[in-house]
């Protein structure tokens, strides 16, 4: 199976900040990875595809990019409604995994 | 309005079965790929597995850890996606989603559409 290793799993942020998340493969994916949000009680969101594709409807301050074994989510501005748990996931092959989490938190 | 209800979720004892139901509304469930995902209580998230479409004849894929006791089917007329889990044990125990793989490309797609989720809790 592909592991997916997301760091840091912590991270702790003002209102305003940049933040980069990152999701490291254990093999190559090409661009086949998608970042999800998720609050607590809800279900996960999706906002990127594609590595790099954002969702409809997701605010342009959420961005994604790399490909291979490497990939980032990057938050250019925090809002208040961001503070949540992030997860990569890879869509190359069979079993689909998920990386453990990135909980973000306001400092 | 794109829309997708689970329910059947609950409280059953270790190596009994558990049939979960996903219901869509606004669009036609034939015509996507569908997924399972679970998430354990203050865990993670874990694909369980996935049924396509009809052009791909409805063929499914399982994670290691369900394959041989859950199965995934569908009823086209109601519109709605089941999850049917036998030989169930304490480790199953979480909140069940179902979702929808609505875009993507190149043969690549990804969950757009999620339910709210359904508990099942394995305990005796």
């Amino acid at each position: 199976d592909i592991q997916l290793t997301q760091s840091p799993s912590f991270l702790s942020a003002s209102v305003g900040d940049r933040v980069t998340i990152t999701c490291r493969a254990s093999q190559g994916i090409s661009s086949y990875l998608a970042w999800y949000q998720q609050k607590p009680g809800k279900a996960p969101k999706l906002l990127i595809y594609a590595a790099s594709t954002l969702q409809s409807g997701v605010p342009s301050r959420f961005s994604g990019s790399g490909s291979g074994t490497e990939f980032t989510l990057t938050i250019s501005s925090l809002q208040p409604e961001d503070f949540a748990t992030y997860y990569c996931q890879q869509v190359d092959t069979y079993p689909m995994t998920f990386g453990q989490g990135t909980r973000l938190e306001i400092k | 309005e794109v829309q997708l209800v689970e329910s059947g979720g609950g409280l059953v004892q270790p190596g009994g079965s558990l049939r979960l139901s996903c219901a869509a509304s606004g669009f036609t469930v034939s015509d996507h790929r569908m997924d399972w995902v679970r998430q354990a209580p203050g865990k993670g998230l874990e694909w369980v597995g996935r049924i396509r479409n009809r052009g791909n004849s409805y063929t499914t894929d399982y994670a290691a850890s369900v394959k041989g006791r859950f199965t995934i089917s569908r009823d086209d007329s109601k519109n709605s996606l089941y999850l049917q889990m036998n030989s169930l044990k304490t480790e199953d125990t979480a909140v069940y989603y179902c979702a929808r793989r609505g875009v993507g490309y190149g043969g690549y797609d990804y969950d757009d559409y999620w339910g709210q989720g359904t508990l099942v809790t394995v305990s005796s």
